[in-house]
């Protein structure tokens, strides 16, 4: 199987701070990564896939870069709805897998 | 827009098998643009993958539930089903329907359903 691990596993930020969270997998993944957010109670949603694209009506603040084994998602300027915890999953390979979340909390 | 619902008991059995249904609304699930898949979230843990089905049939289960999980479809109804048998109190959680079309992630998620495990 193929590891995700993600860091931080918890960040305090401000609004308005650029933040960025790191995904490295265990093994090369092309870029076969997709990021998500996550609210209290709520399913996942997606936010980026194939590592950079911007999946359709997600703001231009986040963006992902990254390929292989080594991937960013960063959040331009913090807003106030950011606040939420963060995964990155592989699709390269079955079985799929997450990676074991950041969740970005007000500083 | 697609749109999917989960829906079955939110309290199972030690030993018993937990049944779930996705039934999808806004498109059809004989789509070859798309696969389907079960994913799980423990209270207060991470997000883990039980299995997908492909338009075609085809089944991808995650190996350390493999033994125990079955996903079919319905075509019939628009529907996909998640069984896991021999359930234990480690099972329950979260449990969503999601879909994906090929290597793009989940994009279309059912709200989850809670199932507890517990006699």
């Amino acid at each position: 199987d193929i590891q995700l691990t993600q860091s931080p596993s918890f960040l305090s930020a401000s609004v308005g701070d650029r933040v960025t969270i790191t995904c490295r997998a265990s093994q090369g993944i092309s870029s076969y990564l997709a990021w998500y957010q996550q609210k209290p109670g709520k399913a996942p949603k997606l936010l980026i896939y194939a590592a950079s694209t911007l999946q359709s009506g997600v703001p231009s603040r986040f963006s992902g870069s990254g390929s292989g084994t080594e991937f960013t998602l960063t959040i331009s300027t913090l807003q106030p709805e950011d606040f939420a915890t963060y995964y990155c999953q592989q699709l390269n390979s079955d079985p799929l897998t997450f990676g074991g979340g950041t969740k970005v909390e007000i500083k | 827009q697609l749109q999917l619902q989960e829906s079955g008991p939110g309290l199972v059995k030690p030993s018993e098998t937990l049944s779930l249904t996705c039934t999808v609304s806004g498109g059809s699930i004989s789509s070859s643009s798309f696969y389907w898949g079960w994913i799980r979230q423990p209270p207060g843990k991470g997000l883990e993958w039980i299995g997908s089905i492909y338009y075609s049939g085809s089944t991808y289960y995650n190996p350390s539930l493999k033994s125990r999980v079955t996903i079919s479809v319905d075509t019939s109804k628009n529907q996909f089903s998640l069984k896991l048998s021999s359930v234990t109190a480690p099972d329950t959680a979260v449990y969503y329907c999601a879909t994906a079309a090929a290597g793009t992630g989940f994009d279309y998620w059912g709200q989850g359903t809670l199932v507890t495990v517990s006699s």
